[in-house]
Order: structure tokens, then C-alpha cells, then sequence
């Protein structure tokens, strides 16, 4: 069971927005730590997608954001496009295990 | 370009033993901390151990502590992890990341990631 939680699947249709959420507690996402976002394509190594909760790396499209609150984090992505489809995973860092901790993973299917 | 290429993985029988290395190319290697972070199959990330860009200061998960230890060699670029007491449970793609800057820090993500070598663990 992975410390933040996430929806094992989301799915929307080209076109759409859908959202993939990441739940944490105050000793991660609570305690004021930073949110990163990782997309994995199916037999390739995971990609950044997002960093320190809200900021896009050069080259990633404008249609995938991440927003914070709480304990909370969630990632956004509008216009989806069959290229999206994919396993996406959320990160902080936990201080009560003193380590660096993921979401156990989103694969979001394009209708 | 940013490069990452594990290499050493294989088939190993549980109490073996197996020394993971990253050949980097396309950054100072030795302005970086480093991490590596194991996906079993099928599953999840798992973030595994991290080093500082001198070496000095490593980091470990629980699961894992005690019985490898991550390094490097700065005159190679090269990142290691020497696997010992290897259980059935450590089967994964184990792949190496780069940390944003030289010390680790809480804040920390990896990027870019390596393409990841496979450990079997299996009698």
C-alpha cells in the first residue's frame, strides 16, 4: 500500500479533462513538501511532468498542470489525446519514513 | 543531451549478491546527486537510495538498508549500487535518476531517468 494514494485508473475521451488525484498526510503533502508528477508510457522509463507542484519542464505541453492543497495534490490534463494514455505517478518526500515516496500510479485509458 | 544507461542486472538466486552501475553522459556528472528508484513488475516506483554529488552523504529506504550501498565514481561518471542479501521481494527494473542539484534535498525529483536494468531474483 503506497503512502500517497492514488485512483488506479482514470479515463476520459479525446477532447476531454480528467483529473488524477494524489492524497497524502501531514507527515508528507501536509507537512508543506513538494508534489512532482511522472508520466510512464507503456515499456519506456517514467518522465517528468511536472515539479514542485505546479511547474512544466521545457518541452511538456501546456496541457498537463498540477495544482496543491492540503494534503492533497492533483493533476490536470485538458485536450486529451491518445498519446496521453499512460501510467502516471505522483512523489513527495515523507518525513516520518525520512524518504522520498511515490503514488502507487494512475493509468489513465483514452476512449 | 542528458544521458542514463544502467547496465548489471540479471538473474540471481536469493543471498546473492549483484553491483548495479549508470554511465552518465551529457551533464558534469559531479555537480549531481544522484538517486535510484526500482519499479517490481507490474507495479509501482519505488524510491530506493540517493547520493550527494561528493559521495559523502547517502540516503537509503528501510527496505533496503543495510544491505546495499550506493556510491559513485566522479573520474568515470558512473553511479553504483552494490545489491547484497538480494530477497525475491527485490525483483524489479532498477532504474537511476538524476536529483535537480548537488546535495539532496527533501524537495527533490529525478529527472531524467535512465532506461533501467533488470534484477531477478530467483532460486
Amino acid at each position: 500500500q503506497s503512502v500517497l494514494t492514488q485512483p488506479p485508473s482514470v479515463s476520459g475521451a479525446p477532447g476531454q479533462r480528467v483529473t488524477i488525484s494524489c492524497t497524502g498526510s501531514r507527515s508528507n503533502i501536509g507537512a508543506g513538501n513538494d508534489v512532482h508528477w511522472y508520466q510512464q508510457l507503456p515499456g519506456t522509463a517514467p518522465k517528468l511532468l511536472i515539479s514542485v507542484n505546479t511547474n512544466r519542464p521545457s518541452g511538456v505541453p501546456d496541457r498537463f498542470s498540477g495544482s496543491k492543497s492540503g494534503t492533497s495534490a492533483s493533476l490536470a490534463i485538458t485536450g486529451l489525446q491518445a498519446e496521453d494514455e499512460a501510467d502516471y505517478y505522483c512523489q513527495s518526500y515523507d518525513g516520518s519514513l525520512s524518504g522520498w515516496v511515490f503514488g502507487g500510479g494512475t493509468k489513465l485509458t483514452v476512449l | 543531451e542528458v544521458q542514463l544507461l544502467e547496465s548489471g542486472g540479471g538473474l540471481v538466486q536469493p543471498g546473492d549478491s549483484l553491483r548495479l552501475s549508470c554511465a552518465a553522459s551529457g551533464f558534469t556528472f559531479s555537480s549531481y546527486a544522484m538517486s535510484w528508484v526500482r519499479q517490481a513488475p507490474g507495479k509501482g516506483l519505488e524510491w530506493v537510495s540517493s547520493i550527494s554529488a561528493t559521495g559523502n552523504t547517502p540516503y537509503y529506504a528501510d527496505s533496503v538498508k543495510g544491505r546495499f550501498t550506493i556510491s559513485r565514481d566522479n573520474s568515470k561518471n558512473t553511479l553504483y549500487l552494490q545489491t547484497t542479501s538480494l530477497r525475491a521481494e527485490d525483483t524489479a527494473v532498477y532504474y537511476c535518476a538524476k536529483n535537480p542539484q548537488n546535495i539532496v534535498l527533501v524537495t527533490d525529483w529525478f529527472d531524467p531517468w535512465g532506461q533501467g536494468t533488470l534484477v531477478t531474483v530467483s532460486s
